[in-house]
């Protein structure tokens, strides 16, 4: 275990649906990560907060939206989603300095139908 | 190519063997990271090596770094089975962006 957890691990939801994925670390971080990742491209980043403050957006569309209300927990509240956004969604969780060592959790696997 | 790309893409390999992959990069780096995903998990970290660093070992893996060539290599030696999995490598500038970039990953397989 690495000391962040995902819930739910599998997650099907039709286009019309709202879900929030859930993430919490046991590590004392400071920063969580969202990461999306799709067959044959690399992990992309999509959201980052340190000390809760968002400081990284990677232009990603508005039906993704992140919560960061303590820095423990991350969620991404997901609506409105589209087939192509299907993908295992990863969150990180590192302690910021010079070297950034991130902690992954399990995963959701997110299927859109 | 991509930022932190690795080659080859897929290797297969028999137990014992030992398994050579290599990350290639772009810009300037400070530190460079490999990771190791099995299938449809999490990251874990393996290995760090910094910009000042050429080589780095940990149990039964060895790191190279070569930043003129922008290069890095990562040898598993008398691999298991167990081994089987994604490995990744990630570049960081140092600038506390947070930003780390990711390759495509190569996915190698043990055979018993």
């Amino acid at each position: 275990e690495t000391g962040v957890t995902q819930t739910p691990r599998h997650l099907v939801m039709g286009m019309t649906n709202k879900k929030s994925l859930k993430c919490e670390q046991h590590l004392g971080h400071n920063a969580m990560y969202w990461y999306k990742q799709s067959a044959k491209k690399p992990l992309e980043l999509m959201f980052v907060y340190n000390f809760k403050e968002q400081t990284e957006n990677n232009s990603v569309p508005s039906r993704f939206s992140p919560e960061c209300p303590n820095s423990s927990h991350l969620f991404l509240h997901l609506h409105t989603l589209q087939p192509e956004d299907s993908a295992l969604y990863l969150c990180a969780s590192s302690q910021v300095g010079e070297i950034n060592e991130q902690f992954f959790g399990p995963g959701t696997r997110l299927t859109v139908l | 190519s991509q930022q932190g790309e690795e080659d080859p893409q897929a290797l297969s390999i028999q137990e014992g063997e030992n398994a050579t992959m290599n990350c290639s990069y772009k810009t300037s780096i400070n530190n460079l990271q490999w990771y190791r995903q099995n299938s449809g998990r999490g990251l874990v970290h393996l290995i760090l090596i910094r910009s000042n660093e050429r080589e780095k070992h940990s149990g039964r893996l060895r790191v190279t770094l070569d930043t003129s060539k922008k290069s890095s290599s990562l040898l598993i030696t008398a691999s298991r089975a167990a081994d089987t999995a994604s490995y990744f490598c990630a570049t960081g500038d140092g600038t506390g962006t947070y930003k780390y970039i990711f390759g495509t990953g190569t996915r190698l397989k043990v055979l018993a």
